[in-house]
């Protein structure tokens, strides 16, 4: 089974500012695909962004973008010029061959005014 | 944008009754899913269904929980006799094709508040 670990409760950041999240994964398959998804206190899940493991460039998504390691099996988040909006619980997300989600823990993000 | 609905959004249930959380994934989707989140812990995977079947389900999905495609539109998860331990936000989501990199589509969840 796979394992996704965030090791961040928590992080807060000033607005306008950058803040970069953590993600380290376990598996022992080649392919496979990653996933960030943010978690406002709306509780609805939304996908901010994905990597495919294939894939040496890292993706970027507007103010999103990712650091991906294949080697140290790490999936960072940064998030850029951060807004109020941003504040929210993000959750690195795993997929491979099962095709089931398997989620971390989650970070919690306070974008500070 | 097409989205995935889920109702009601919160139900509130004595334990031991039963309770039918229903969904409608976007209409040309073919994979769908139900995940539980426990307040304050991580999104866990209970179910994936394909075909009218069930693809896989967790150890948490056990006789206790069913699902059902029951008109080719509504997805709905049932728990026959609710536990307090049952309270929890459940996400219904779905996607389109079979490939690993196609995004689920979460809906906004359903919190269910066992009594």
């Amino acid at each position: 089974a796979q394992t996704v670990t965030q090791s961040q409760p928590e992080m807060s950041v000033q607005e306008a500012e950058t803040v970069t999240l953590s993600c380290t994964y376990d598996t022992s398959e080649s392919n496979y695909y990653l996933f960030w998804y943010k978690q406002p206190p709306s509780r609805q899940m939304i996908l901010v962004i994905r990597q495919e493991a294939y894939k040496q460039q890292n993706a970027t998504e507007n103010r999103f973008s990712v650091n991906f390691q294949k080697a140290a099996k790490s999936f960072s988040l940064k998030i850029s010029d951060s807004q109020l909006g941003d504040t929210a619980m993000y959750f690195c997300a795993f997929i491979g061959n099962d095709y089931k989600l398997s989620f971390g823990a989650g970070t919690t993000v306070t974008v500070r005014a | 944008e097409p989205e995935v609905t889920q109702t009601p959004s919160h139900q509130v249930t004595q334990m031991g009754q039963e309770v039918i959380l229903r969904c409608v994934p976007i209409s040309n989707h073919l994979y769908f899913y139900w995940y539980r989140q426990i307040l304050g812990q991580k999104v866990e995977f209970l179910v994936s269904f394909y075909n009218n079947e069930i693809s896989e389900k967790s150890e948490i999905f056990d006789d206790q929980f069913s699902v059902e495609r029951p008109d080719g539109s509504n997805f709905t998860l049932k728990i026959r006799s609710t536990k307090l331990e049952d309270s929890a936000m459940y996400f219904c989501a779905s996607k389109g094709g079979g490939w690993s990199n196609q995004p689920q589509h979460f809906g906004d969840g359903t919190r269910l508040s066992i009594l």
